[in-house]
């Protein structure tokens, strides 16, 4: 079975500051991870992801993450926080590409100016 | 930019109605997606579809929901019987291939019940 725990529900930074938010999966075999961005009254938006290979992963909108096996963790940083990063944000896991995903319960950032 | 769109934004519907939720993917896209959001929970899993046929679905995807791509263009979640708990946002999503694809969704059907 598969999980994520996203930690802390909200995250407020001030513009230009650092971007960290935290999630740990569980996943019985090498799992597919992601990061999902959900402006307000908007759907979701694929931010980045980790198939295989390389652990820091690339994104849009200067996002990344690294899959560090041994933590369990994947989580996604960004250098300096815009206005326009406000979002809630969802990590997620799957043992099979984009199917039968595992969503994390979302953290809001808030970016204050 | 291609999108994919949604049908309606909104709905309404009482107990024990049928609702047809609809998608239109992206003209070139092979692997479409439902997912649904109950308010203020956390974005779950439904089915996934691939050639005419569903490739995966969840334990929520039950015998009162099904999936059909009629005419190679739509993309419809049908809820038989809806009950109260399917209240929810109904979000599509659709790639063109493997996962080495980006993933689009839709901007979402808010579906009431009552």
């Amino acid at each position: 079975a598969q999980s994520v725990t996203q930690l802390g529900s909200h995250v407020s930074v001030s513009e230009g500051a650092l971007v960290l938010l935290r999630c740990n999966y569980s996943s019985s075999v090498p799992p597919y991870l992601f990061w999902y961005v959900q402006y307000p009254n908007q759907g979701l938006q694929l931010l980045l992801k980790y198939t295989t290979g390389a652990t820091l992963v690339k994104g849009i909108n200067g996002f990344e993450a690294e899959f560090k096996k041994s933590e369990t963790s994947f989580h996604l940083t960004k250098p300096s926080a815009h206005m326009s990063d406000a979002a809630e944000y969802f990590c997620a896991v799957s043992e099979g590409g984009y199917q039968k995903v595992t969503f994390g319960t979302g953290t809001k950032l808030q970016v204050i100016p | 930019e291609p999108e994919v769109t949604q049908t309606p934004s909104h709905q309404v519907t009482q107990m024990g109605q049928e609702v047809i939720l609809r998608c239109v993917p992206i003209s070139n896209h092979l692997y479409f997606y439902w997912y649904r959001q109950i308010l203020g929970q956390k974005v779950e899993f439904l089915v996934s579809f691939y050639n005419n046929e569903i490739s995966e679905k969840s334990e929520i995807f039950d015998d009162q929901f099904s999936v059909e791509r009629p005419d190679g263009s739509n993309f419809t979640l049908k809820i038989r019987s809806t009950k109260l708990e399917d209240s929810a946002m109904y979000f599509c999503a659709s790639i063109r291939g493997g996962l080495q694809e980006t993933q689009y969704f839709g901007p979402g059907t808010r579906l009431l019940v009552l």
